[in-house]
């Protein structure tokens, strides 16, 4: 049982360049997110799902895309990379049926870096 | 929306010392409300949540938090810390969706 994985572990892409952020989890959680973590700010919520082939905004959307086409999986995409995506990614999964009754369950992060 | 504050950025204590490290939140009904800790270079862990009943709740490695709805506030609270507690504290917390929200965090350095 791996948890919540996450592929890569790092990067560094030039401005304008895109690239797929992956997160897996094998606990058959319904919920999954996708948060990004900066200095002095705690944890912003990009995107989330609430179940296969489901996605919605969360507070920092923009320039980001998902997809959760099959359960296990939560891709988080970046179209045109921006330095102001510099950052730590997070992914993160919950068993579903009322947030607040369960814990999320984080991935070890994917540290990107936009020159 | 939900806002999440942390009253402390960076608290710098010797071992032995308590720990005190303040949350309050903005949502005026039913809340969830946890505490995830990051240690240096690894994923958030879940230190204790509360959901319901007892307002004091204890969780691992010898954390609390009280719950004061009165006062809005989620304190999270270890009466003698040790070097191994030298992490990230987040504070989070869910208004009945999907979604938590989380403060900015406090870092907390323990000297040995």
């Amino acid at each position: 049982n791996a948890g919540v994985t996450q592929t890569p572990k790092f990067r560094v892409l030039k401005t304008g360049q895109s690239m797929t952020l992956l997160c897996a989890q094998d606990m058959n959680h319904e919920y999954m997110y996708w948060y990004r973590q900066d200095p002095g700010m705690g944890l912003r919520l990009i995107h989330y799902s609430v179940g296969e082939g489901t996605t919605a905004k969360g507070e920092v959307p923009d320039g980001y895309n998902v997809s959760r086409l099959k359960k296990q999986n939560f891709l988080l995409g970046l179209e045109s990379a921006a330095p102001s995506q510099t950052s730590v990614y997070f992914c993160a999964s919950n068993l579903g049926g009322g947030v607040g009754l369960n814990e999320q369950y984080f991935g070890p992060g994917t540290r990107l870096t936009v020159t | 929306a939900q806002s999440v504050s942390q009253h402390n950025h960076h608290v710098i204590l010797s071992e032995a010392a308590s720990l005190e490290l303040g949350c309050n939140y903005s949502y005026g009904g039913t809340v969830n409300l946890f505490w995830y800790v990051q240690y240096p270079g690894q994923h958030l862990q879940l230190l204790l949540k509360y959901f319901s009943g007892d307002p004091l709740v204890k969780g691992i490695k010898g954390f609390e938090a009280e719950f004061i709805k009165s006062k809005f506030s989620f304190n999270l609270r270890k009466p003698s810390v040790q070097w191994s507690d030298t992490a990230e504290y987040f504070c989070a917390v869910n208004s009945g969706d999907y979604k938590l929200s989380f403060g900015a965090g406090t870092t907390v350095t323990v000297r040995a």
